[in-house]
């Protein structure tokens, strides 16, 4: 089975900072790669598909990049509302695998 | 717009059953790769097993032998049958079907397993 590793787990950041979480697959995943932003009590809420293509109504200051085994997602300009915990996935194989998770902290 | 709701959930004891179901609105469960993923309190995000359109069906190895993912195209809905219930197993329990190249995701149903 496809291992996701993200790093780094938790990540302090202000408000205007550019921010970068990696993710990577113990094998090619093709760019079946999602990001998802998830908030306490709340569902996962899909940021990016395929790598590095942005789901609607996601503002344009988060981005995916990457394919195979290596991925990022940068968000330009942290705003409040980013404070959250996000998770990489990979849709490649029928055994989908997600990243541990990255907490994003207020410094 | 597409819809994903998912019911079913509930507090059970250890060795017990239940089946989650998750209702879909504006896409098609039978034409559509569908999955449950599941998150422990506390834990992050655990697949949990997957149903193709040609009927194809995955599991987990926490899982297989015990959970039973499974369709009824009439009423565009998706099931979970989960049985011999085990105090790990408590988490929300999420459908999600893939949509073009994307996923779409519902808002998850407790599933709590205590004596």
């Amino acid at each position: 089975d496809i291992q996701m590793t993200q790093s780094p787990s938790t990540l302090s950041a202000s408000v205007g900072d550019r921010v970068t979480i990696t993710c990577r697959a113990s094998q090619s995943v093709s760019n079946w790669l999602a990001w998802y932003q998830q908030k306490p009590g709340k569902a996962p809420k899909l940021l990016i598909y395929k790598a590095s293509s942005l789901e609607s109504g996601v503002p344009s200051r988060f981005s995916g990049s990457g394919s195979g085994t290596e991925f990022t997602l940068t968000i330009s300009s942290l705003q409040p509302d980013d404070f959250a915990t996000y998770y990489c996935q990979q849709y490649n194989s029928y055994s989908w695998a997600f990243g541990q998770g990255t907490k994003v902290e207020i410094k | 717009e597409v819809q994903l709701v998912e019911t079913g959930g509930g507090l059970i004891q250890p060795g017990g059953s239940l089946r989650l179901s998750c209702a879909a609105s504006g896409f098609s469960v039978s034409s559509n790769y569908m999955s449950w993923v599941r998150q422990a309190p506390g834990k992050g995000l655990e697949w949990v097993s997957i149903i193709y359109a040609g009927g194809t069906t995955y599991y987990a190895d926490s899982v297989r032998g015990r959970f039973t993912i499974s369709r009824d195209n009439s009423k565009n809905t998706l099931y979970l049958q989960i049985n011999s219930l085990r105090a790990e197993d408590t988490a929300v329990y999420y459908c999600a079907g893939g949509y073009g190249s994307s996923i779409r995701w519902g808002q998850g149903t407790l599933v709590t397993i205590s004596s």
